[in-house]
């Protein structure tokens, strides 16, 4: 079965500074997608970046990168320039090509200090 | 283009009555994925539908939920009888076809609570 684990249930980061959160997975497929998504007090679930597996170049969306090492199966997020909106639960989640399912990490809670 | 829509955003219902949960996937999608988020977790697979059919519930309760997908309008999750339990937000997610991580999208979500 999929797992994924997010091991920091919260997380803190003075705005503007920079804070990576952790995410690892546990899969015996090869073809997947790995999924960051921000779910902030509203509760909508905004997509944050993805990544396509097969692709070793890492993602990245303006202050937001991932550090993807699928030989460790691990898929961090990095926040550059941290702003007070980018406080939300942050949820990390694996999507298969030949499945129907993304298996969701417990999240982790990012708060930003003014 | 609109996204995924779901109706309505929050549903109030009493021990016992029914709740039903619409959604409209993006235009051009026909899969559609619906997800349970319980207070304090993450969201949870519950099933996954193309226009008139179920292709796996494996996530679903066994009693009282049921989802349809009907080739006119839109996706409805039903529950009957709702009890306490089942207040959560319930998200929909709509892409073109299996698989495709690239283009699958999540709808705002329906807040169930019930009292």
């Amino acid at each position: 079965a999929q797992t994924v684990t997010q091991s920091q249930p919260e997380m803190s980061v003075q705005e503007a500074e920079t804070v990576t959160l952790s995410c690892t997975y546990d899969t015996s497929e090869s073809d997947y997608y790995l999924f960051w998504y921000k779910q902030p007090p509203s509760r909508q679930m905004i997509l944050v970046i993805r990544q396509e597996a097969y692709k070793q170049q890492n993602a990245t969306e303006n202050r937001f990168s991932v550090n993807f090492q699928k030989a460790a199966k691990s898929f961090s997020l990095k926040i550059s320039d941290s702003q007070l909106g980018d406080a939300a639960m942050y949820f990390c989640a694996w999507f298969s090509n030949t499945g129907n399912q993304f298996y969701f990490g417990t999240g982790t809670s990012l708060t930003v200090i003014p | 283009n609109a996204g995924v829509m779901q109706n309505p955003r929050h549903l109030v219902r009493r021990r016992g009555q029914e709740a039903r949960l619409r959604c409209s996937p993006m235009k051009g999608h026909s899969h559609v994925y619906w997800y349970r988020q319980l207070p304090e977790e993450g969201l949870k697979f519950m099933v996954y539908l193309q226009k008139e059919n179920i292709i796996d519930e494996s996530g679903m309760p066994k009693e009282r939920f049921s989802a349809e997908f009907p080739k006119e309008g839109p996706s409805i999750l039903r529950i009957q009888q709702v009890v306490r339990g089942d207040s959560a937000a319930y998200f929909c997610a709509s892409s073109p076809k299996i698989g495709d991580g690239n283009t699958i999208y999540f709808g705002e979500g329906s807040w169930l609570t019930v009292v």
